[in-house]
């Protein structure tokens, strides 16, 4: 069965530094989203990309954060000036057409120090 | 009124027997309420989801029961297994027009733990 792919699996960085989060969604899927989870809270929201522009931000993804797909297959989320709270599990996932569920990725766990 | 909230937290339930999560949320254009599960260092993976226009769905083991008027959806796990002990997450979204997207609003979670 076709997945999602997100690399790394584990990034460590200091606090300030740029991060770019990497992500392959499933091929013929066009909607591609960011969601994070803070270590054992609930999973947010913060992105939505169709259509190669932002469909929807939550209130978490300031103008340090933006997303890219810079080619056809990969997804990207960028953290231009990480702050220690910045530290979670995210999450990249991909839908099909509309209506239809999200898949999501293992995730790449951001440690902040 | 974007929260959905869960409940229990945490949850243990002996082999063979049945667990029951439930959820409420407060916006009534929610027309989409899936159930993920989530394994330790996994993504969540979509277990059942249902929409508003039946009050019932069963796959397999898994089902979900969805009460409009009362604004609360439950999961339930029949002969639940130790193989099921994982984080569960309800969730909810509004379908949008063709062409958007459809932003979940999770639960919490759910810690269940299956005795064997």
């Amino acid at each position: 069965e076709p997945e999602v792919t997100q690399t790394p699996s584990h990034q460590v960085t200091q606090m300030g530094q740029e991060v770019i989060l990497r992500c392959v969604p499933i091929s013929n899927h066009l909607y591609f989203y960011w969601y994070r989870q803070i270590l054992g809270q609930k999973v947010e929201f913060l992105v939505s990309f169709y259509n190669n522009e932002i469909s929807e931000k939550s209130e978490i993804f300031d103008d340090q954060f933006s997303v890219e797909r810079p080619d056809g297959s990969n997804f990207t989320l960028k953290i231009r000036s990480t702050k220690l709270e910045d530290s979670a599990m995210y999450f990249c996932a991909s839908s099909a057409p509309w209506r239809s569920p999200l898949h999501f990725g293992n995730g790449t766990r951001l440690t902040v120090t | 009124q974007q929260q959905v909230k869960q409940s229990p937290q945490s949850l243990i339930v002996q082999k063979g027997g049945i667990s029951i999560i439930n959820c409420a949320y407060e916006n009534t254009a929610f027309d989409y309420f899936p159930w993920y599960q989530q394994f330790p260092g996994k993504g969540p993976a979509l277990l059942i989801a249902i929409r508003p226009d039946v009050s019932e769905k069963k796959e397999g083991r898994f089902t979900i029961s969805f009460n409009k008027s009362a604004k609360q959806f439950s999961l339930h796990i029949m002969d639940s297994q130790p193989g099921d002990s994982a984080t569960y997450f309800c969730a909810a979204s509004r379908t949008r027009t063709q062409g958007g997207s459809e932003k979940l609003v999770f639960g919490k979670g759910t810690k269940l733990t299956v005795n064997p």
